[in-house]
């Protein structure tokens, strides 16, 4: 069975601290795809970046990076010097090849103080 | 550029009372989903839509019906309303592309309170 675990349920941080955001998953299928997603204060979910299972890359988009580790079933997401607009909810998600479903972790509140 | 549009946003309704949550894309996805958030849960689908004609149980289908109209709506149905349901709804949909998962396109959700 599928399963997305977001263990941080909220991190406090001051403005230009990096903050890292866990995320660890389950999966029996060697075909996997896992996104993040951002949930800022107004409700809207915003997509943040895809990964596939052969994609072990690590992607860096502006202050954004993602470390996709294998072995270790875990795809981190860091923030680099945060800023208060960062401040929002942040989902891991999950979805096996060809089942169109997306299992979503339980969120981590990031708070960004100024 | 409207992209998944849900109706209404905010709707209180008394226990045992009936209602359908309306979601339209104009993106000519395949699948269309209906997940509910609720605090500490993260977002758990209902149902979901690989396609017209077709709909699927989700992790927490119970209390809710689904219809997928056409290709491009697809509405929630709840039959008797339950103080359980109360959490804010979120409609999404997503193409299907040469059997890879695309990301979801989320509406701006509904709140829903069941008093």
């Amino acid at each position: 069975a599928q399963k997305v675990t977001q263990a941080q349920t909220e991190i406090s941080v001051v403005e230009k601290e990096d903050v890292t955001l866990d995320c660890v998953y389950e999966t029996r299928d060697t075909t996997y795809y896992l996104f993040w997603y951002k949930q800022p204060p107004s409700g809207e979910l915003v997509f943040l970046i895809r990964r596939n299972s052969f994609d072990e890359q690590n992607e860096i988009s502006g202050r954004y990076s993602w470390n996709f580790q294998k072995s270790t079933s875990s795809f981190n997401f860091t923030i680099t010097a945060s800023q208060v607009v960062d401040s929002a909810v942040y989902f891991c998600a999950l979805s096996e090849a060809n089942t169109d479903k997306l299992i979503f972790g339980t969120g981590t509140r990031l708070q960004v103080f100024p | 550029n409207a992209g998944v549009t849900q109706t209404p946003k905010f709707q209180v309704l008394k226990t045992g009372q009936s209602m359908t949550l309306q979601c339209a894309q104009d993106m000519n996805h395949n699948s269309m989903y209906w997940y509910r958030q609720d605090p500490g849960m993260g977002l758990r689908l209902i149902y979901y839509s690989a396609s017209e004609g077709t709909t699927d149980k989700g992790e927490v289908p119970n209390g809710y019906n689904v219809s997928r109209l056409n290709k491009r709506e697809f509405s929630l149905r709840l039959e008797s309303a339950a103080p359980s349901q109360t959490s804010v709804y979120f409609c999404a949909s997503s193409r299907v592309f040469e059997a890879t998962n695309e990301k979801l396109f989320f509406g701006s959700g509904t709140q829903l309170s069941v008093l």
